[in-house]
């Protein structure tokens, strides 16, 4: 079922720190995070796996609490390139490849 | 090296009107998906294909038809297009695995009048 993500949108000066929350009432398997700017596709930014394997972008971190089935996106020391809609995607069983999005938190970073 | 492909980039039908999607990727995957994004709605699954020769139904499949016809082309059909059709449509594709991150398509702009 769709997971829910918080806040819907957050501004930020450059340099300063976002977190974004996702959460879902179902048991997950993994949580993806995906950005997508405007008028543009989703492009892919990390994987969370239930057991902590993780894999995805340098510059960007991220949680995943299996019990609380929650993850949280880290977006430190913000750049103009961060802005964009942020989606979590969640799967409920091992190899379903089927996601549920969340809604998206939109993010603008400004100077 | 492409990607994932979509075509047309825009259409407008008129309800009733059919039309077919055409998603093709060159990256090898298994597994390829359709979403629709709405405003407000984030992305939602309307039918993936784990392999090719399969497809199952995913969030919101009525109104859709797909066609995995080989590896690379995932279809989706719209056989009586309706008002509430209208959205970004977004084709995708990834590994089977673990750490199937997907791939998307630049997407389709459909507006059904």
């Amino acid at each position: 079922q769709q997971p829910v993500q918080s806040p819907q949108a957050v501004i930020l000066r450059e340099g300063e720190d976002a977190v974004i929350n996702c959460s879902s009432s179902k048991a997950l398997y993994s949580v993806h995070w995906y950005r997508q700017k405007h008028g543009e596709a989703p492009v892919f930014l990390m994987i969370l796996l239930k057991g902590g394997e993780q894999k995805g972008h340098e510059k960007i971190s991220a949680s995943f609490n299996e019990k609380k089935q929650q993850s949280s996106l880290y977006l430190t020391a913000s750049q103009l390139s961060y802005s964009g809609t942020y989606f979590c995607g969640t799967e409920e069983k091992a190899g379903a490849n089927n996601l549920f999005f969340g809604t998206g938190t939109r993010l603008t970073v400004i100077p | 090296n492409a990607g994932v492909t979509q075509t047309p980039k825009f259409q407008v039908l008129k309800t009733g009107q059919s039309m077919t999607l055409q998603c093709a990727q060159d990256m090898n995957h298994n597994s390829m998906y359709w979403y629709r994004q709405d405003p407000g709605m984030g992305l939602r699954l309307i039918y993936y294909s784990a392999s090719e020769g399969t497809t199952d139904k995913g969030e919101v499949p009525n109104g859709y038809n797909v066609s995995r016809l080989n590896k690379r082309e995932f279809s989706l059909r719209l056989e009586s297009a309706a008002p509430s059709q209208t959205s970004v449509y977004f084709c995708a594709s990834s590994v089977t695995g673990p750490f199937s991150e997907q791939y998307f398509g630049p997407g389709t702009r459909l507006t059904v009048t």
